[in-house]
């Protein structure tokens, strides 16, 4: 059975930093994996898509990698903005099924 | 386009009532999907279909039905609300497997 992991569950980082969010997953054999952004009750933002024969996409501040292999994924966000404070989640598909992880729940502080 | 359109925005049921949760795409999207979304559960799936007159279970099906009979339409069918209903349901569509999935702006559901 897939599993999804988001570390951590919550992460404060002071404006204009660099920093990473991490998805882990458990079965390897997969279509692609996706990266959303959930605003307080909002529905949720496709951010990134990468195909499971690639290795990142890019998407103006935005990076994501995919190494299939190990089970992870990490999104990459250069020069954090208060705009950018959001949960944060990750989903895998495989076969009918996107499995998402719980998710990263980011406040950019001013 | 509008994308995945859901209604009704908010809901409050008794226990025992039923109801159905709309969604409503026109992307001509094969793929759509009902997840529920519980406070730092993540989402977790209800139903999905592959197409019009094709449903299946998800992790999470009981005490929920749904139907596809055109490309475009999705409900779910609460029979007998409980209060482990209340969450956030959120429908979801794509085109074709692999392909990003978009989503409504869901609905939130008090059962008391």
């Amino acid at each position: 059975k897939q599993e999804v992991t988001q570390i951590p569950a919550a992460l404060s980082v002071p404006e204009g930093e660099n920093l990473v969010l991490n998805c882990s997953f458990t079965d390897s054999a997969i279509y692609n994996l996706q990266w959303f952004r959930q605003d307080p009750g909002k529905g949720l933002t496709s951010l990134l898509l990468i195909q499971s024969s690639q290795r990142e996409q890019t998407s103006g501040r935005l990076n994501a990698s995919l190494d299939k292999s190990s089970g992870r994924s990490t999104l990459y966000i250069a020069a954090s903005q208060p705009g950018d404070s959001a949960t944060y989640l990750c989903a895998v598909h495989r076969d009918d099924k996107i499995i998402f992880g719980k998710g990263t729940r980011l406040h950019i502080l001013p | 386009n509008a994308g995945v359109t859901q209604t009704p925005k908010f809901r409050i049921l008794k226990i025992g009532q039923s109801m159905t949760l709309q969604c409503a795409q026109d992307m001509n999207h094969n793929y759509m999907y009902w997840y529920r979304q519980d406070p730092g559960m993540g989402l977790k799936l209800i139903y999905y279909s592959v197409g019009a007159g094709i449903t299946d279970k998800g992790e999470v099906p009981n005490g929920y039905n749904v139907s596809r009979s055109t490309t475009e339409d999705f409900p779910l069918r609460l029979e007998l609300a409980a209060p482990s209903q209340t969450s956030v349901y959120f429908c979801a569509s794509s085109y074709h497997e692999g392909a990003p999935l978009h989503f409504g702006n869901g609905t939130r559901l008090t059962v008391t």
